[in-house]
């Protein structure tokens, strides 16, 4: 059974500041990592997936990966209230093309 | 383009009552997906199919049924409903240029079972 855990919060920040957020996950045959971002009463909609270890910019946005410590990680920098959303993780095996979904993380940025 | 769409937006059910909720996608994707949100309990895969003719369980699939009827459109049906099926449920597809690498989410229809 493949776990993703993430921590519910809400996660304050000022705006400005960088938001962490971080994402656990228990399959180690695991490959490829997403971040999706969902708004109140919306859909999910993607931010942006890593597969290799290190770090994957875009714009604002960095995603983290460290495989061997088995967690991913995003970073928003300048963080905007338009960026208060739920972030969820999902994380995709090398066996099934299904996604796997963390709980999320509720990011407030207060202006 | 619409992308994913999905009928009805909204739908509140007796116990018992059957239904059948409508996803359709126009980007030409290979995969289809049904999940349901709880809260408190994030985003979980009920069924998907992989190709046109194609269907496989996901992680609760129980009490539900689905039909990929053709390429474009992959339908949930609830045989009988019950009170746990009160959830918000989305439809995704992947499978275009960027692969499986992203999914794309319909609005969702928010399902209420008195």
């Amino acid at each position: 059974q493949k776990e993703v855990e993430q921590n519910s919060g809400p996660l304050s920040v000022p705006e400005g500041a960088i938001a962490s957020l971080n994402c656990t996950y228990s399959d180690r045959g695991s490959q490829s990592f997403f971040w999706y971002r969902q708004y109140s009463g919306k859909s999910p909609e993607l931010i942006m997936f890593i597969y290799s270890n290190g770090d994957k910019e875009d714009g604002r946005f960095t995603a983290q990966l460290n495989k061997a410590s088995q967690y991913v990680s995003l970073l928003i920098r300048d963080s905007q209230p338009s960026d208060s959303a739920t972030y969820l993780c999902a994380v995709k095996g090398p066996r099934y093309s299904t996604l796997t979904f963390g709980k999320g993380t509720m990011l407030l940025v207060s202006p | 383009n619409a992308g994913v769409t999905q009928t009805p937006k909204f739908q509140v059910l007796k116990t018992g009552q059957s239904m059948t909720l409508q996803c359709a996608q126009d980007m030409n994707h290979n995969s289809m997906y049904w999940y349901r949100q709880d809260p408190g309990m994030g985003l979980r895969l009920i069924y998907y199919s992989a190709s046109e003719g194609t269907t496989d369980k996901g992680e609760v699939p129980n009490g539900y049924n689905v039909s990929r009827l053709n390429k474009r459109e992959f339908s949930l049906r609830l045989e009988s409903a019950a009170p746990s099926q009160t959830s918000v449920y989305f439809c995704a597809s992947s499978g275009g240029l960027a692969g499986d690498n992203e999914q794309f989410f319909g609005p969702g229809t928010r399902l209420t079972v008195l």
